[in-house]
């Protein structure tokens, strides 16, 4: 089976600190994505990952940025939390074809809350 | 307008009862996926569907491409049933609905 694995299940932060949500995935997949998910809202999508060190904005890549210096791993860094940035994360990945199927696999989430 | 509408929003049944999730959207698709997420948070891909219809087990996806419309069914709900079920839809990049709330009591 797929494992998605994100580091962090629950956190809680303060305005203005840096904070860094790690996801790994086990199945040697290309494409690794982060979204975030928040009440009445579809899932969103922050930035995304096709390879290594490549990196793509998705629709709210706003106070985001990301890393993927290994192809297991892609992190999400909140350069300076803010409180509007209170969320559910949730980190997926998918094999190529994923651009032709959007066949994704997801982590557990972490659920950031910033004060 | 959100491109991936769902209805109901929330839904309260009782054990047994049949189930049904509608999901609209107005784009075109190459894939439409239904999902379901846990109160724990990690969501799982239930179906993935480009025309007709798929069953595993007590749960059956349909979707109609010309009307835009898929429905996912649950049959002889059970109280485990309960969760988060998302509607999304794939044309280059995916589009999800709010998902719908589903509690079935015993």
């Amino acid at each position: 089976d797929v494992k998605v694995t994100q580091s962090s299940r629950y956190l809680v932060k303060r305005t203005g600190e840096k904070v860094f949500l790690e996801c790994v995935q086990d199945m040697d997949h290309e494409n690794m994505f982060w979204y975030r998910q928040d009440p009445g809202l579809g899932l969103r999508l922050i930035y995304f990952s096709y390879d290594v060190k490549m990196k793509e904005k998705g629709d709210i890549p706003e106070g985001y940025s990301v890393s993927r210096e290994k192809k297991e791993r892609f992190s999400l860094i909140l350069e300076s939390a803010s409180t509007n940035q209170t969320s559910m994360y949730l980190c997926a990945s998918g094999l190529t074809d994923v651009r032709f199927t959007g066949e994704l696999f997801f982590g557990e989430g972490s659920r950031l809350t910033v004060l | 307008k959100n491109e991936v509408e769902q209805s109901p929003q929330n839904l309260t049944a009782q054990e047994g009862e049949f189930i049904t999730i509608n999901c609209s959207y107005s784009v075109g698709i190459s894939a439409l996926h239904w999902l379901q997420q846990h109160p724990g948070g990690g969501i799982v891909s239930l179906f993935m569907l480009s025309s007709g219809k798929k069953k595993h087990g007590r749960l059956i996806a349909t979707i109609n491409i010309q009307e835009k419309h898929s429905s996912l069914h649950i049959t002889a709900s059970h109280p485990r049933d309960s969760a988060v079920y998302i509607c999304a839809v794939f044309n280059n990049d995916m589009r999800f609905g709010a998902g719908t709330r589903l509690t079935v009591k015993p």
